[in-house]
């Protein structure tokens, strides 16, 4: 068990609604990032938080924002959902923003969104 | 162009020997991190092992090290005394600064069969 936790852990829904998937960082954690990861495919990074405030964007299309909150929770919001936008959405959390130390993230179990 | 190469989409290994996973990179930050991670078929990220871009010692966990050739841009995963449990998906992931953030990428991963 990371610390971090994901909910839901499977979510169904119809093309063109909107979704929103909640993770919960370490205790102590500042840092949250999003990470998308389709069949077969690598993580795609989406965007990161470091203690309220957007840090890093990657991927992330428009249809899609996040934001993460005074208690550290965060929330990745999916809207107009198509059917490729079917993935696994892991959230990971650490320490720090970044710097020169180890700053390993560990991940949630993820949420696996089907748009159906 | 790939930051980070993962060139085996597959590979068996017979139980209870060697294996190596290979990674490339590419990066003009002079701090950056490398990190391999393990997805077994349940679907959690599993850190296994980090190595700094200034570590002057290749990074050892356990039955994991990592062949870090900084000259070649190779960060190779060895996993010594192959298990069944073993069996996974095998991510290399790189930590860089860009554009004033830290920002993670992984690669597309390989998928490890330990045959018994």
């Amino acid at each position: 068990d990371s610390g971090v936790t994901q909910t839901p852990k499977h979510l169904i829904t119809a093309t063109g609604q909107r979704v929103t998937l909640r993770c919960s960082p370490r205790s102590g954690d500042l840092s949250v990032y999003w990470y998308q990861q389709s069949l077969d495919q690598g993580l795609q990074f989406l965007i990161q938080y470091y203690n309220g405030e957007e840090r890093a964007k990657g991927n992330i299309l428009e249809r899609f924002s996040a934001q993460q909150f005074p208690d550290l929770h965060s929330e990745l919001n999916l809207s107009s959902l198509e059917l490729g936008d079917s993935a696994l959405y892991f959230c990971a959390s650490s320490v720090e923003a970044g710097g020169s130390s180890y700053n390993e993230q560990f991940f949630g179990p993820g949420t696996r969104l089907t748009v159906l | 162009a790939q930051k980070i190469t993962q060139t085996q989409p597959g590979m068996f290994v017979q139980e209870k020997e060697a294996v190596t996973l290979d990674c490339t990179y590419d990066t003009s930050d002079p701090s950056y991190g490398l990190f391999w991670y393990k997805q077994p078929s349940s679907g959690e990220m599993i850190f296994l092992i980090y190595q700094g871009s200034y570590d002057q010692q290749n990074a050892t966990e356990g039955r994991y090290s990592l062949n870090f050739q900084k000259a070649r841009k190779s960060a190779n995963l060895v996993i010594s005394a192959s298990q069944l449990g073993d069996s996974a998906m095998y991510f290399c992931a790189m930590r860089e600064l860009s554009s004033g953030t830290y920002k993670y990428i992984f690669g597309t991963g390989t998928r490890l069969k330990v045959l018994a």
